[in-house]
C-alpha cells in the first residue's frame, strides 16, 4: 500500500524558514518523480514543485521566486521541501504527491497524496 | 501560463441524478508527445485530493465506473452518471502538459 506521510509544518514568523519532509513507503521510491502541492485555507490547489526520480530535474512554480528548494533522498525514501523567506501568503497545507508512472522525467499525474502538513506564517 | 476555467463553481445535485463539470483550457493541452495530460481529482471534505481520471478519460484504479471523462484540445468534461452521497466534495481538473495548473474547483453538493 502506497503511503506518504508529511511532517515539519508549524507556525513560523514572516521571513523565517521551515523544512518539510515526506516519508514514502509501499512503492519503489527511486522510480517515481515526486511533487509538492499546497492549499491555502479554504482555497484551491496550487502546484509548488516537482523533482524527477533520479534528481536530475527539478521544477518550480514561478510565483515562488527561488525561495523554495525541493530535494529527495532515494536511500531513505524521503522527499523534502525547504521553505525560506516565508510570507503570510505561504500559509497552507502542503501535500506531497507521487507520479503515476515510472519515468525519468517530470510527473504527468499525481496518483497518491499524503494527508498534508500545515504551515502557518504569522507574527 | 495555462489557465483552466471550471464551470459551474457549485453544483447542487439530486441523489441518483447525473452531474457534469466542464474544464476549459486557455491553450491546447495536446503535448508534443501526442498525449493530453488532463486529469480530474476529487477532494472530499477534510481529505487530501484523490486521482479519479487521467489523460482525459482513463479511470484510475478503484474509481467507480459512474465517473467518466471526455474531451479534447481545450474542452473537457467530467461526468458522474448517478450521484451518490460519497461523491460530495470539490472536483478539480489539472493539466500537466505545461508544468501544472489546477482549475478553481467545483463544489458538488446534494440538494
Amino acid at each position: 500500500e502506497v503511503q506518504l506521510l508529511e511532517s515539519g509544518g508549524g507556525v513560523v514568523q514572516p521571513g523565517g524558514s521551515l523544512r518539510l519532509s515526506c516519508a514514502a513507503s509501499g512503492f519503489t521510491f527511486n522510480n517515481y518523480a515526486m511533487s509538492w502541492v499546497r492549499q491555502a485555507p479554504g482555497k484551491g490547489l496550487e502546484w509548488v514543485s516537482s523533482i524527477s526520480a533520479t534528481r536530475d530535474f527539478s521544477y518550480y512554480a514561478d510565483s515562488l521566486k527561488g525561495r523554495f528548494t525541493i530535494s529527495r533522498d532515494n536511500f531513505k525514501n524521503m522527499l523534502y521541501l525547504q521553505l525560506n523567506s516565508l510570507r503570510a501568503d505561504d500559509t497552507a497545507v502542503y501535500y506531497c504527491a507521487k507520479d503515476r508512472v515510472i519515468s525519468s522525467g517530470r510527473p504527468t499525474e499525481f496518483d497518491y497524496w499524503g494527508q498534508g502538513t500545515l504551515v502557518t506564517v504569522s507574527s | 501560463d495555462i489557465v483552466l476555467t471550471q464551470t459551474p463553481l457549485s453544483s447542487p445535485v439530486t441523489l441518483g441524478q447525473p452531474a457534469s463539470i466542464s474544464c476549459k483550457s486557455s491553450q491546447s493541452l495536446v503535448h508534443s508527445d501526442g498525449n493530453t495530460y488532463l486529469s480530474w481529482l476529487q477532494q472530499r471534505p477534510g481529505q487530501p485530493p484523490r486521482l479519479l481520471i487521467y489523460k482525459i478519460s482513463n479511470r484510475f484504479s478503484g474509481v467507480p465506473d459512474r465517473f467518466s471523462g471526455s474531451g479534447a484540445g481545450t474542452d473537457f468534461t467530467l461526468k458522474i452518471s448517478k450521484v451518490e452521497v460519497e461523491d460530495v466534495g470539490v472536483y478539480y481538473c489539472m493539466q500537466a502538459t505545461q508544468l501544472y495548473t489546477f482549475g478553481q474547483g467545483t463544489k458538488l453538493e446534494i440538494k
